[in-house]
């Protein structure tokens, strides 16, 4: 089965640039997006197919994705933007999920 | 504005069924070009897709838990549910309902429901 892969945890400075990657095998031919998630909320979309902001997303968030690993990039980051982070795709009519990253805003 | 919201009990005992209910309002699951899906959250830990319904009639289940789990759908009333059998202490988890589509990610979820197992 197909897996995604994320690091634990991020840290970044505040104002700073965070990178978050997701590791899957050819992930690159796939559409990756990425959401957002923070204590006790719901998750929210904040990069669709690989690059794509939905309406009312910072453009402080982008997405790239080649080869075996796509990125979230978050510009600027500010407190607000402390919280989990989880790459998915859809294969083979399953959604699969990485196993999240926590991203820290120092 | 589309909005979900899960209903269910909160509680189930080990070895009972769990069975959970999605309304959906702002969109039809009738007509939508989307899916409509059940991702779960252990405590402290990632989100898991268990199963989608399509508006054709289709259904996916995440091949782990497929043996356990049924999605189904009231049209009538732009309802879809989730039912798992013989649920364990490993089934607990925050259980949200949400609209997807195949090609742009799932741009809708509900706000989630703790079910715990418990005896």
């Amino acid at each position: 089965s197909y897996e995604l892969t994320q690091p634990l945890s991020v840290s970044v400075a505040l104002g700073q640039t965070a990178r978050i990657t997701c590791g899957g095998n050819s992930i690159g031919s796939k559409n990756v997006h990425w959401y957002q998630q923070k204590p006790g909320q719901a998750p929210v979309l904040v990069i669709s197919r690989d690059y794509n902001r939905p309406s009312g997303i910072p453009e402080r968030f982008s997405g790239s994705n080649s080869g075996n690993t796509a990125t979230l990039t978050i510009s600027r980051a500010q407190a607000g933007d402390e919280a989990a982070y989880y790459c998915q795709v859809w294969v083979s009519s399953t959604v699969i999920f990485g196993g999240g990253t926590k991203l820290t805003v120092l | 504005q589309l909005q979900l919201q899960e209903s269910g009990p909160r509680l189930v005992k080990p070895l009972e069924t769990l069975s959970l209910a999605c309304t959906v309002s702002g969109d039809s699951i009738s007509s939508s070009n989307h899916y409509w899906g059940w991702i779960r959250q252990p405590p402290g830990q990632g989100l898991d897709w268990i199963a989608s319904f399509y508006s054709s009639g289709k259904t996916d289940y995440n091949p782990s838990l497929k043996s356990r789990v049924t999605i189904s759908a009231d049209r009538s009333e732009d309802q879809f549910s989730l039912k798992m059998s013989s649920v364990t202490a490993a089934d607990t988890a925050v259980y949200f309902c949400a609209r997807g589509d195949t090609i742009f990610g799932i741009d809708s979820w509900g706000q989630g429901t703790l079910v715990t197992v418990s005896s």
